[in-house]
């Protein structure tokens, strides 16, 4: 079993419509979470970065850790064509102080126009 | 200029060949990352490196090399080029948190 998991899709939505991504992870220790947002032939960038459980939000996008569920989200309102990406979560183990990144394997996303 | 570049952004080569992809970055980071990624399978872990006297092994360093010339400069070698080493490269750099990566746009290798 992967560390990470998620689901490599595509996940094809209308414009306009709310997405919602997903990983689970095997490892209650995990603390950092992150999303990033990768266009196709481009590297990954950071779009999101939480610690711990809750919500947070950064214009139509929203983080969400539910920690005794070992579940992350990263929601998109307002879906545009430009948000059409490959996103991939990814969870730094606190024992591991190095800061070493464990990936999932992304879920590819199309809005469709 | 990009943050993080790397060359070539295309490279096609024999069976056999050795093959160097370079990667040079101005975020001022010490810590620089080459990644592997193939579809379904995501982000794997070529190589570290925390310092220019510090190397590491990630996951799936077999058939590879690395050498840091310098704090701005990280390259990855295949030794002898095998057609499963056909994927995307990737080259990163982060500060010494980890609170985030940079990537450069990528080589895509394809090995025939």
């Amino acid at each position: 079993q992967k560390e990470v998991e998620q689901d490599p899709g595509p996940l094809s939505v209308p414009e306009g419509a709310i997405v919602s991504l997903n990983c689970t992870y095997s490892n209650s220790a995990f603390q950092y979470f992150m999303w990033y947002r990768q266009y196709s032939r481009k590297g990954p960038e950071l779009l999101m970065y939480t610690y711990s459980s809750g919500n947070k939000e950064d214009g139509r996008f929203t983080a969400q850790v539910d920690k005794s569920s070992k579940y992350i989200s990263l929601f998109i309102r307002d879906s545009q064509p430009s948000d059409s990406a490959t996103y991939l979560c990814a969870m730094i183990p606190p024992q591991d102080s190095n800061y070493q990144l464990i990936w999932g394997a992304g879920t590819k996303l199309i809005i469709k126009p | 200029d990009a943050d993080v570049t790397q060359t070539p952004r295309n490279r096609i080569t024999k069976t056999g060949k050795r093959i160097m992809l370079e990667c040079s970055q101005t975020k001022g980071h010490d810590r620089m990352y080459w990644y592997r990624q193939d579809p379904g399978l995501g982000l794997r872990l070529i190589y570290y490196s925390f310092d220019v006297k510090d190397i590491n092994k990630g996951e799936i360093s077999d058939g590879y090399s690395v050498s840091r010339q310098a704090q701005a400069k990280f390259s990855l070698s295949l030794e002898s080029a095998i057609p499963n080493q056909t994927a995307l490269y990737f080259c990163a750099t982060s500060g010494s948190s980890g609170s985030g990566y940079t990537f450069g746009s990528g080589t895509r290798l394809t090995v025939v």
